[in-house]
Formats: structure tokens, sequence, C-alpha cells
């Protein structure tokens, strides 16, 4: 499977202020996705990123607040925009892998606290 | 819409006990993927399993088995002789193949294996 990496791995900010996460595979990958597993809670969907086009954003989730690029096969980022302590959470994204394109692998995650 | 439900949201055993996570599904979609993921505290996701819908037969890996029935729709997660390290948060998630790659998660159960 593909080894994903994420930066940062934590982050304590204030509120206004945005992040930018960054997600980096280690082989060239279609279909990137985004998602957010706030406190004690499971995973939800934010985004899903594909090179070359917008990406497609969940209901509930607006580009405004959670702008993503996607400039090549094997990165992503995605911008927490104008950050409240809501949205403290953990961000996760996650790629098809090549050869089983039904099945998605993650990264480690960003932890993120916003005060 | 599509829904998984994990209805233990916490379960406490003690090392070498037998311990089945329960998963329960809603779908229209006649063609759809079923996964199991481990998160343990350091707070990455890691794969365990998928099943597709048309494949019913139970499969076994190590410790590891799981037991998939259309009739009640449910994809459990049996594991055998527990240990202290698979203490984790398990998250059953389906895939329709009309939505694409997009995962619902169920809310996870919280699996403690004491020694």
């Amino acid at each position: 499977s593909a080894v994903i990496s994420q930066k940062p791995s934590r982050d304590i900010c204030q509120r206004g202020t945005s992040l930018t996460i960054q997600c980096q595979v280690d082989s060239q990958v279609t279909m990137m996705f985004w998602y957010r597993q706030q406190p004690g809670q499971s995973l939800t969907l934010i985004a899903t990123a594909n090179q070359g086009s917008e990406a497609t954003y969940e209901s509930g989730f607006v580009i405004d607040k959670f702008p993503i690029s996607r400039p090549n096969l094997t990165f992503s980022t995605l911008t927490v925009s104008n950050m409240s302590p809501e949205d403290s959470s953990i961000y996760l994204c996650s790629v098809e892998d090549w050869q089983d394109q039904e099945t998605q692998y993650f990264g480690p995650g960003t932890r993120l606290l916003v005060l | 819409a599509q829904k998984v439900t994990q209805a233990q949201t916490e379960i406490s055993v003690v090392e070498k006990e037998d311990v089945t996570l329960d998963c329960v599904y809603e779908t229209r979609d006649t063609t759809y993927y079923l996964f199991w993921y481990k998160q343990p505290p350091s707070g990455e996701l890691v794969f365990l399993i998928r099943r597709n819908s048309f494949d019913e037969q139970n499969e076994i890996s190590g410790r590891y088995s799981w037991n998939f029935q259309k009739s009640t729709s449910s994809f459990n997660f049996t594991i055998t002789a527990s240990q202290v390290v698979d203490s984790a948060v398990y998250f059953c998630a389906l895939s329709e193949a009309v939505s694409g790659s997009r995962l619902t998660f169920g809310e996870g159960t919280q699996l403690t294996v004491n020694p």
C-alpha cells in the first residue's frame, strides 16, 4: 500500500488564524480524500480531491472554510481557515490504493487544537 | 442513504478472551464494500479488511475473523485470544458503488484489553 505522510503532525493555533495541512504520498494516486475526526467521534468526509479539478465538498463543508489544493498526483493540502475552537480535530488524508481502488489508506493524521 | 451502526461504544475484556465487535449497515445499493479499520491511541487509521457485497465468505487472518451476513446486514469482527496490543478504537465503514469511494464510518467501538 501507499505510504502517506502528513505535516504538521500536530499544532496549537489561535482562533481566527488559518492552518495548512500537507499530505504527501509516495506513489501517484488519482483520488485523495480529507476527513475530519472531532474529539471522541467518528470520521467525516470533508472533500474529495482529484488532480486537475476542483475538490468536491460534502454537505456541511464549504470551500471558503476548507480550501483544498491538488497540484499533482502525489500531493494535496487542506487549509482550515479562520479557525475557531470547534475546528479542534484530527484531520486525516487518505488515498485509494492504486491496485485496489476500492480501499482507502490513511495518513497518520494532524491533531489540531484551536484556543 | 448509507448508514453504519456500531452499537457497542466501549468493550472491556481481559487478555486471552475472545471478543466480537458488531457492525450493522444500511444501503440501497446492490454493490457495496465493507471495511474495518483500527485506530490505536497514536491516532493513525490502520486498514484491516475489505469485503464486497458479492462475497459472503467469512475470512480469518491470524487471530482476526470476520463474519459477513447479508441477510442481517451485518459484518462482525471477532478477535480471538485478545492481547493488550489490540486495545484501540475499531471502525466499521461502508462505501457504495454508486457514490464512488465515499466512506461512511460507524461511530466506532473502543476496545480495552486488560492484562
